[in-house]
């Protein structure tokens, strides 16, 4: 079975401070992982994906994430965070072993930037 | 813009009733899916159709079933609505050739409200 999780409910930063939102997976084969925002009342938007290759995946608006094989983990990050980046963030994950289609999301991280 | 539009925005309707949502995919995506994202249960998959077929299904009630028509559009039927079945709807659309390593893309949901 695939899992992923978040374990930061929420995350509060300041404007212009670097950001980080953690994920970690589990799956039996190779992992593939993805990362979304949703605005308030919108639906999710596809920001990056690592499916294989160089650990560090680069997504829209600035955002980036890092793969780590040995601690199961996938955080997004972004060097420089602006207000318009408060949304709420959802990792996701397939692994490579399930047949189909079938996106596992995590209960999603609620970013905060203050001015 | 992700592409997939999602009719209606807003439902409000009564216990007992039944509801139908559609979905029109992006254009040449074979790949529908349906989610439920509610705050107690956070983003739920419900079911896949693959050009026109069930291709995987997650945790969808036996009060709700979905079809995937010709024209790739797709609706998803909610019957003997509870109060529980409030929540927001989003379905999702990817190309599905393989599958595994597609990107789905959301809509911008239904928000059904069961009174």
């Amino acid at each position: 079975a695939q899992s992923v999780a978040q374990p930061e409910d929420q995350v509060n930063v300041a404007e212009g401070n670097p950001l980080t939102v953690k994920c970690t997976y589990s799956v039996s084969g190779n992992p593939y992982l993805f990362w979304y925002v949703q605005y308030p009342n919108r639906g999710l938007q596809f920001l990056l994906k690592y499916i294989t290759g160089d650990n560090l995946v680069k997504g829209s608006y600035g955002f980036e994430a890092e793969f780590n094989k040995s601690q199961t983990s996938f955080h997004l990050k972004k060097p420089s965070a602006l207000v318009s980046d408060s949304a709420l963030y959802f990792c996701a994950v397939r692994d490579e072993n399930s047949g189909y289609s079938t996106l596992t999301f995590g209960k999603g991280t609620m970013l905060l930037v203050s001015p | 813009d992700s592409g997939v539009t999602q009719t209606p925005k807003h439902l409000i309707t009564a216990t007992g009733q039944r509801v139908t949502l559609r979905c029109s995919p992006r254009s040449g995506d074979l790949s529908v899916y349906w989610y439920q994202q509610s705050l107690d249960q956070g983003l739920q998959f419900l079911i896949q159709y693959y050009n026109g077929e069930e291709r995987a299904k997650g945790n969808i009630l036996e009060r709700f079933s979905a079809q995937q028509f010709p024209d790739l559009h797709s609706e998803l039927n909610l019957s003997s609505l509870e109060l529980g079945d409030s929540a927001l709807y989003f379905c999702a659309s990817s190309v599905g050739r393989r599958g595994v390593t597609d990107t789905q893309y959301f809509g911008p949901g239904t928000r059904l409200t069961v009174l």
